[in-house]
């Protein structure tokens, strides 16, 4: 069955790094992009990251652009949020979700538990 | 970026009543809108996709509508189960600057 298992969370000092990983199985990685969405305690979802299904496209919210970095590894059906600089509005549950698309309709059809991350001193 | 506003909030209803969210989209987005379901603690559940296609093993009490700015959820009949917030989400601009609703909670009366 699809699967999507985040880890690499944790605390983190403002200022600091974290490299978040989702790790997938079930379904032919290659053939799907994937984002990254977060939600702060108590908060709405926000769009965080996308990523190509070859990685040749990439994009970010503003609100991490120039931090934030999303890759992956084809070899190891795994996705990566590389996160610097943190700061405290960062704090947040993160998600990995696989976005399929039929004839340009698009849908997050899987998402993983999440892992959270906060930023804090 | 295209705003999402979900209306009610709040909402407060018994088992067996028929509900309605209303999602409003800032500009026109076709059919290009999503519904999710969200219990504490759990990730997002996907309900409803290209506004009224209901997702494989999705009860059919769940129903969506709409087209351009305007796009409803019905629950035909809660189930105790229905407890939850509920968010809508925006794919016209996909893949980037994806929006979501602010989401509406429902609570058992």
């Amino acid at each position: 069955q699809v699967q999507l298992v985040e880890s690499g969370g944790g605390v983190v000092q403002p200022g600091g790094s974290l490299r978040l990983s989702c790790a997938t199985s079930g379904f032919a990685f290659t053939s799907y992009g994937f984002f990254w969405v977060r939600q702060a305690p108590g908060k709405g979802l926000e769009w965080v990251a996308y990523i190509r299904y070859d990685g040749s496209k990439k994009d970010y919210a503003d609100s991490v652009k120039g931090r934030f970095t999303i890759s992956r590894d084809n070899s190891k059906n795994t996705v990566y949020l590389q996160m610097n600089s943190l700061r405290a509005e960062d704090t947040a549950m993160y998600y990995c979700a696989r976005p399929p698309c039929t004839d340009n309709i698009c849908r997050f059809d899987y998402w993983g538990q999440g892992t959270l991350v906060t930023v804090s001193s | 970026d295209i705003q999402l506003t979900q209306s009610p909030s709040f909402l407060s209803a018994s088992v067996g009543d028929r509900v309605t969210i209303t999602c409003r989209a800032s500009q026109g987005i076709s059919i290009s809108l999503a519904w999710y379901q969200q219990k504490p603690g759990k990730a997002p559940r996907l309900l409803i996709y290209a506004a009224s296609t209901l997702q494989s093993g999705v009860p059919s009490r769940f129903s969506g509508s709409g087209s351009g700015t305007e796009f409803t959820l019905t629950i035909s009949s809660l189930q105790p189960e229905d407890f939850a917030t509920y968010y809508c989400q925006q794919l016209n601009s996909y893949p980037s600057s994806i929006t979501f609703g602010q989401g509406t909670r429902l609570e058992i009366k």
